[in-house]
């Protein structure tokens, strides 16, 4: 399956430590999304990001809140001193191009203890 | 007001009948509009895209945009017990996507 790959599924993590997230683009995607999904609430964007470079981040709160998407290996989305807020399901997507179509993975549900 | 609106459901009808799910938008720029389908701890799965206004077909699924009322429809033919999930309605806004809140629907044999 060449499909978005995620991983871990499942993270559980205790307030105060870091949660690190990691996606892998379809092959011959070079554009990566970030998304959360809060309980009852939509997909929400995060950041965009290309080979080494961060395009837009207009989603991403201020504070304890990374990404990066280095030249080799998979996109990491990085949360520093988690807090109860921060458990959601966090989506990743990948393009062929700028913008679309995006086709997500199955997400890394976080749940913060 | 929010991006994109999207009545969150549920909507239960029985197997082979079409169902109707609606979405509506507030910004006219911009020209894609999506719709996704997540089944439940999935990921969301794209069925289809089109451009600007009018329809577009694949199989059972015909998706529909009328700019002139920012009403973006998708319409699901003889539906089946596997169509029961989350159907989202998204549009591009530049790089990314916006999201409605996503309507269930459920299929009963």
């Amino acid at each position: 399956n060449a499909g978005v790959m995620q991983n871990p599924r499942h993270l559980v993590r205790r307030r105060g430590q870091e949660a690190r997230l990691r996606c892998s683009p379809m092959k011959g995607h070079s554009h990566v999304y970030w998304y959360r999904q809060l309980p009852e609430e939509g997909l929400k964007f995060m950041v965009y990001l290309q080979k080494e470079n961060i395009i837009d981040e207009s989603g991403m709160p201020k504070e304890r809140f990374s990404a990066e998407f280095p030249k080799e290996g998979p996109s990491i989305l990085r949360i520093q001193q988690v807090v109860r807020g921060d458990s959601a399901a966090y989506f990743c997507a990948s393009s062929p191009k700028f913008g679309f179509p995006q086709h997500f993975g199955d997400g890394t549900r976080l749940s913060i203890l | 007001q929010k991006e994109v609106e999207q009545d969150p459901g549920p909507l239960s009808v029985p197997e082979g009948a079409i169902v109707s799910l609606n979405c509506t938008y507030s910004n006219s720029a911009f020209q894609y509009f999506m719709w996704y389908r997540q089944y439940s701890r999935k990921g969301p799965e794209l069925l289809m895209y089109t451009y600007s206004s009018g329809n577009k077909e694949d199989g059972r699924f015909t998706a529909q945009v009328d700019k002139s009322s920012k009403y973006i429809s998708l319409f699901i033919r003889d539906s089946q017990p596997s169509d029961s999930a989350t159907y989202l309605c998204a549009r591009e806004y530049g790089n990314k996507l916006v999201f409605g809140a996503g309507t269930i629907l459920r299929v009963k044999s």
